[in-house]
């Protein structure tokens, strides 16, 4: 079946650091990535995505690359913020279209001041 | 835009009572929602699809006799827990896809329930 490793957390680092959350899947095909983040007391937003192998997502600074050799799509980010302290989930969707999707367990980023 | 509301956002209820908790999308309208569970410290698991005027699918290990679920329109679907157990006790969490082509799913907040 279908499913996704991430590094567990908490992972707590200084404002300015680099950050890796490191994800791994399992899948038939070529499924789609995502990472979601979700802020206390909010549902999960779409961070970034990639659809293909190669593709790299991106968005407010966060990257990651869809690597179908190493069946990974680690999560990095130059230089971390405060408000980026919030809990993040990589996510695969297997089937491409209208299909639920398999999540990992979720990485807590802290990040202090 | 793309909005996702779940009530209520938490709950208790009682052993062997049953409980509706409502996932709406509020400004667009979602041909298809899910319905996810979420233990502590562990992944979110699919539970059911469900698409708007159909019957839900379950995924596999999910009692659709116990979690009943309801598309009734383009902007609510609702899940009931039926003769609630504490090991039902868990965090719900509803998403949706809306009408266009790029699947995205829109997450609602989740609903905290508690079986005493």
């Amino acid at each position: 079946g279908n499913s996704v490793t991430q590094m567990e957390g908490p992972v707590t680092l200084s404002e300015e650091a680099f950050l890796t959350i490191n994800c791994t899947y399992t899948a038939t095909g070529y499924p789609s990535l995502f990472w979601y983040v979700q802020y206390p007391g909010e549902g999960l937003q779409l961070l970034l995505k990639a659809t293909k192998a190669d593709d790299k997502g991106s968005n407010k600074g966060f990257e990651a690359t869809y690597r179908k050799e190493t069946t990974s799509f680690h999560l990095e980010k130059g230089s971390v913020q405060v408000s980026d302290s919030a809990v993040y989930f990589c996510a695969l969707n297997a089937g491409g279209g209208a299909d639920g999707l398999t999540f990992g367990k979720g990485t807590h980023l802290i990040i202090q001041p | 835009g793309a909005v996702v509301s779940q009530h209520p956002s938490w709950v208790i209820c009682k052993s062997g009572t049953s409980v509706k908790i409502e996932c709406r999308s509020l400004d667009f309208q979602a041909t298809t929602m899910f319905w996810y569970r979420q233990f502590p410290k562990q992944s979110l698991m699919l539970m059911a699809t469900s698409n708007e005027g159909s019957k839900a699918t379950y995924e596999q290990g999910v009692e659709k006799d116990k979690f009943l679920i309801n598309h009734a329109s383009l902007t609510l679907s609702t899940l009931t827990v039926t003769s609630a157990h504490p090991e039902d006790s868990s965090f719900y969490i509803c998403s949706a896809i809306g009408t266009g082509a790029s699947y995205e799913q829109y997450f609602g907040p989740g609903t905290r329930l508690t079986v005493t």
